[in-house]
């Protein structure tokens, strides 16, 4: 089942914009992920951030969580073409080791970024 | 160093017949784990291995499938008695122990016509 649902669904920029995504959840977490997926291919991991966490940044990423209403965002400062792919958020379904599991995605936003 | 490999990375196959797809983890990762991506479904969990067993099989759609991991490394997944529903891109993630981190391949279209 899902746990994530992104919205929106889709996204058409310019190039240059921000693109911002949202993710919400549905039970408690230790963490959450997000991945980009171009073609509908394998999935790259972008960031990941810890339930105590309330924002984090790499490069052109800014990722903030907020617990208390099982939500999440993604903002791309900065667009370029190359950033065009889908963009799923994920968290942990059934835990092993306190850290380890198998993946439960949103249905992903798609990115559009025109030249 | 070398990602997860998967192999083929586009099956064709007529309904009925059995379809085995490989992956290969990123050497040293301990769990390794199976999705299936379609239209209607997005991205759906099948099956986890840590090591060589598998203590999640709760995704598997039905006994048509099967998957083994040997070695530690290597992992195949088995579709017995294809069905159109069946067509799907399948991949393949690993991971180091007790990280939530996955690594995945570059994936498997199987198409059943």
């Amino acid at each position: 089942s899902q746990q994530g649902e992104e919205d929106p669904q889709a996204l058409s920029i310019q190039e240059g914009e921000n693109a911002t995504m949202n993710c919400s959840y549905k039970t408690s977490i230790n963490n959450l992920q997000w991945y980009r997926q171009n073609s509908g291919r394998g999935l790259v991991h972008l960031i990941l951030i810890r339930s105590n966490e309330r924002e984090k940044h790499s490069g052109r990423l800014r990722v903030t969580l907020d617990t208390s209403k099982k939500s999440s965002s993604l903002l791309i400062t900065a667009s370029r073409a190359a950033d065009t792919a889908s963009y799923f958020c994920a968290t942990l379904g059934m835990n092993y080791g306190g850290s380890q599991g198998n993946l439960i995605f949103g249905k992903g936003t798609k990115l559009s970024v025109k030249p | 160093g070398a990602g997860v490999s998967q192999s083929p990375s586009n099956k064709v196959t007529e309904k009925g017949k059995d379809v085995e797809l490989r992956c290969d983890p990123i050497s040293g990762h301990t769990a390794l784990y199976w999705y299936r991506q379609s239209l209607g479904q997005g991205l759906e969990f099948l099956i986890y291995f840590q090591g060589n067993s598998a203590p999640d099989k709760s995704g598997l759609p039905s006994d048509r499938f099967s998957a083994e991991r040997t070695g530690g490394s290597v992992s195949t997944l088995t579709i017995q008695r294809t069905q159109q529903e069946d067509s799907a891109v399948y991949l393949c993630a690993s991971s180091k122990i007790l990280e939530p981190t996955q690594y995945f391949g570059p994936g498997t279209r199987l198409t059943v016509l």
